[in-house]
């Protein structure tokens, strides 16, 4: 039973263009979320996070947007660049992280020049 | 700041047998976790350890794994006896305190294979 769901195994965008990654969740007990980006042979690194008591949270060309009510989070690149070519995945917890995270499948993110 | 270290980084067995991987985690992080990420899917917990006592194995296989943190700071995880399925990707990453903003640094991981 996949609680967290990366439905896109892949998304190709042009260098310059927006990204957009989805990613829908089935627990309403998740509270926190984060967006982890991986190259391939190395663990994956933290991106960004938002918690559920907010919509909206910007780091740089990173945007993470949370919808409460659909259960659905999304996060946008702008602009897309070489380097952002890698497999991203949404992750959740519940208030105190005492179950670690759970993981979606990944989206393989490629930016094309 | 050192990251997360992990060894050995591939491993080949063949099933039936035992194999055991090596974290050292971030200096100073109290909690420890281990992840297992079988090919095209997204990382899935094993066992967290907040200091030397276990947080949550509730999805480790316990029949064949087994994972400890004796003085609180690196870790090992064993496989015996390993099975075709235990072909994955194992992730070693830490934190500093299980708290709702938890950021949780992984290493390099340990590529098994099991023939």
């Amino acid at each position: 039973d996949q609680q967290v769901k990366q439905n896109s195994p892949s998304l190709s965008v042009q260098e310059g263009r927006i990204s957009i990654l989805n990613c829908d969740y089935t627990n309403s007990m998740f509270d926190y979320f984060l967006w982890y980006k991986k190259y391939p042979a190395e663990g994956p690194t933290f991106l960004i996070s938002i918690s559920s008591i907010k919509d909206k949270n910007e780091d740089g060309r990173f945007t993470v947007f949370l919808n409460k009510s659909a259960k659905h989070l999304s996060l946008h690149i702008v602009p897309s660049q070489p380097g952002d070519s890698a497999v991203y995945f949404c992750a959740a917890l519940t208030g105190g992280g005492a179950d670690g995270l759970t993981f979606g499948k990944g989206t393989h993110l490629i930016i094309q020049p | 700041e050192a990251g997360v270290a992990q060894s050995p980084r591939y491993k080949i067995i063949e099933k039936r047998q035992s194999v055991a991987f090596w974290c050292n985690p971030i200096s100073g992080h109290a909690t420890l976790y281990w992840y297992q990420q079988i090919l095209g899917q997204g990382p899935k917990l094993l066992i967290q350890f907040q200091n030397n006592g276990v947080v949550d194995d509730s999805q480790l296989p316990k029949d064949r794994f087994s994972a400890e943190r004796l003085k609180g700071v690196d870790s090992t995880l064993k496989i015996q006896p390993a099975k075709l399925e235990d072909s994955a990707v194992y992730l070693c990453a830490s934190s500093k305190l299980i708290v709702t903003s938890n950021e949780q640094f992984f290493g390099p991981g340990t590529r098994l294979t099991v023939l």
